[in-house]
């Protein structure tokens, strides 16, 4: 299997630009987490979906983030328009179900400028 | 509401010390499920270990073991004769379903340093 795929896996961008992280999930799996990580702040729950459906988006930072999961094997995470506060690893997870182990992506490493 | 504390931010040891990573939660449910992550130098996060709430055994996997106290409100992992290689970011976690919703939540990570 190939596990949880990101990509891009680093990304630099200039304040105000639009950035789309992308992430697919491993085969099966009916839930997808993606996650924020900082060093002031560690990781942070930003939204996930069950069955493609976002269940919990309580962890968007605002409007400026939207997710969406068009079908079970994509999903994106959008920031529009990026500020430098914006800068961490975004992480994609995927699980078989509630309260199984996470398989995690290998992270998107967002710089904004 | 769900909390997760681990109150060692760093941790560095020499090569083939024991160590204990320490955690403490905070959950009014009594069904939940406790992790333990690992996150190496090249970032990636490892899932080292699963526990339900209603299993207190405690478990070894080779030089690794872990410690559930509910009591306590504990899950301690204790890295024995540790090597160099076992450097890295380690996360406790508490996940349980609230309203039909998981929750998931991760302690702020103790960074393990293993010194040759």
């Amino acid at each position: 299997d190939a596990g949880v795929i990101q990509s891009p896996r680093h990304e630099v961008t200039e304040m105000g630009q639009e950035v789309t992280l992308r992430c697919k999930p491993i085969s099966g799996h009916d839930y997808l987490f993606w996650y924020r990580q900082t060093m002031m702040r560690g990781l942070e729950l930003l939204i996930y979906f069950n069955n493609n459906v976002p269940i919990d988006d309580s962890g968007m930072p605002e409007d400026r983030f939207s997710a969406k999961m068009p079908n079970a094997s994509f999903s994106t995470l959008k920031i529009q328009p990026s500020e430098p506060r914006d800068s961490a690893v975004y992480f994609c997870a995927s699980t078989s179900g509630p309260n199984e182990k996470l398989f995690f992506g290998s992270g998107t490493q967002l710089s904004v400028l | 509401a769900q909390k997760v504390t681990q109150a060692q931010t760093e941790i560095s040891v020499v090569e083939k010390e024991d160590v204990t990573l320490d955690c403490v939660y905070e959950t009014r449910d009594t069904t939940y499920y406790l992790f333990w992550y690992k996150q190496p130098p090249s970032g990636e996060l490892v899932f080292l270990i699963r526990r339900n709430s209603f299993d207190e055994q405690n478990e070894i996997s080779g030089r690794y073991s872990w410690n559930f106290q509910k009591s306590t409100s504990s899950f301690n992992f204790t890295i024995t004769a540790s090597q160099v290689v076992d450097s890295a970011v380690y996360f406790c976690a508490l996940s349980e379903v609230l309203q039909g919703a998981q929750k998931l939540v991760f302690g702020q990570g103790t960074r393990l340093t293993i010194n040759p």
